[in-house]
């Protein structure tokens, strides 16, 4: 099956700076690559997603890049703010099976 | 909508006993799902169902079984608790491929 990494496991920037956040897959056939955020004790929620035909994709301050050929895709949050404070996972779906990262502390410092 | 559903929030059990995770969608999706998410691991998918009467094993399905008799319920069952499936547990539900999550349920065998 799918098997999904993600790098860095706990990420801290000041505010204002960059994040990215690194994931590899390894099932080629993966063609949806969604980006959750976890708010402490919350669901996981839909930040942005990118589908196996395109390369990037931006919505106001984060952006994910996908590379096919390499299998791997990322994430980007500028300007980070405090609100940005949480846990991030990563996904790879092939046909509604969906198999995530293990995720990614990420910690805004004001 | 009230969207993903799940009950209880919170469970205490103790080992060897049995339970039912109870989770309903009012959005009419074919694809749901159950998830456990453990410390540094991430979600990691334990059953699916791609529509009633269907369902399928993920990456960690051991003592857990599954049943979907209807669109909307998707229960996952614990046959006997045991401390290693302390966890939180969230069922998901899927429209072309984005993942609704329920609130989760934090269970803790003792």
């Amino acid at each position: 099956g799918e098997n999904v990494e993600q790098h860095p496991s706990t990420l801290s920037v000041q505010e204002g700076d960059s994040a990215v956040i690194k994931c590899t897959y390894s099932d080629s056939a993966s063609n949806y690559f969604p980006w959750y955020k976890q708010e402490l004790g919350k669901r996981p929620q839909l930040i942005i997603d990118i589908r196996s035909n395109v390369g990037e994709k931006k919505d106001q301050r984060i952006a994910v890049t996908l590379n096919k050929t390499a299998k791997h895709f990322s994430l980007h949050i500028t300007e980070t703010q405090p609100e940005d404070s949480a846990v991030y996972f990563c996904a790879a779906n092939n046909n509604n099976d969906m198999r995530f990262g293990a995720g990614t502390r990420l910690t805004v410092k004001p | 909508n009230a969207g993903v559903t799940q009950t209880p929030k919170f469970q205490v059990l103790k080992t060897g006993q049995s339970m039912t995770l109870q989770c309903a969608q009012d959005m009419n999706h074919e694809y749901m799902s159950w998830y456990r998410q453990d410390p540094g691991m991430g979600l990691r998918l334990i059953h699916y169902s791609v529509g009633a009467g269907i369902t399928d094993q993920g990456e960690v399905p051991n003592g857990y079984n599954v049943s979907r008799s209807t669109t909307e319920d998707f229960p996952l069952r614990l046959l006997s608790a045991a401390p290693s499936q302390t966890s939180v547990y969230f069922c998901a539900s899927m429209r072309n491929t984005e993942a609704f999550f329920g609130q989760g349920t934090r269970l803790t065998v003792v």
